[in-house]
């Protein structure tokens, strides 16, 4: 079945600093999903992320702080900007409808952040 | 209250027991997930189901449509069965409703 290749798998970064994950998919897909989970929370969606246009940012989340490229059908990434320790979390990206899916979501392997 | 909720937060079993998890949810949805995440952060999808029954080798996932309830059972339990459990609704005409949780260990 399809895959989703995301990356780095974990980090550490020191405060001021941008971080970009990478999210690759081995198939074309209309929309891409990023989570941030914070510890001992559940996911909270971010944005969602089109081919050819501007991310939707969900409330509390701005493009300042997470910009998103997605330049084809296949990729994505995410930047954590100037970050902070309380973006310390899992960045997760997703899709929906993968071949095989049954119009359900698959999810990247994380990326487990550290904000020192 | 969250729209989807689980039950236990926390779940001790030793090795070999039955073990089962609830979700309740208060929308309308097209299906439900249930996610399996592992300590690196991972997530991998067990079932998706709108209705009945599935079964995957030592794994059953319900849904009962009518009382907005599902469960995720687990056979013979085994210590590599130790992680983070999640059901994630999907509303109709909306993005996923993710549960709080469920930490399983599962002891030797």
């Amino acid at each position: 079945s399809a895959v989703i290749s995301q990356k780095p798998s974990r980090d550490i970064c020191q405060r001021g600093t941008s971080l970009t994950i990478q999210c690759q998919v081995d198939s074309q897909v209309t929309m891409m999903f990023w989570y941030r989970q914070q510890p001992g929370q559940s996911l909270t969606l971010i944005a969602t992320a089109n081919q050819g246009s501007e991310a939707t940012y969900e409330s509390g989340f701005v493009i300042d702080k997470f910009p998103i490229s997605r330049p084809n059908l296949t990729f994505s990434t995410l930047t954590v900007s100037n970050m902070s320790p309380e973006d310390s979390s899992i960045y997760l990206c997703s899709v929906q409808g993968l071949p095989g899916s049954n119009y359900g979501y698959t999810f990247g392997s994380g990326t487990r952040l550290t904000v020192v | 209250k969250n729209e989807v909720e689980q039950s236990p937060q926390n779940l001790t079993a030793q090795e070999g027991e039955f073990i089962t998890i609830n979700c309740s949810y208060s929308v309308g949805i097209s299906a439900l997930h249930w996610l399996q995440q592992h300590p690196g952060g991972g997530i991998v999808s067990l079932f998706m189901l709108s209705s009945g029954k599935k079964k995957h080798g030592r794994l059953i996932a319900t849904i009962n449509i009518q009382e907005k309830h599902s469960s995720l059972h687990i056979t013979a339990s085994h210590p590599r069965d130790s992680a983070v459990y999640i059901c994630a609704a999907i509303p109709l005409g909306s993005r996923l409703t993710f549960g709080e949780g469920t930490q399983l260990t599962v002891n030797p």
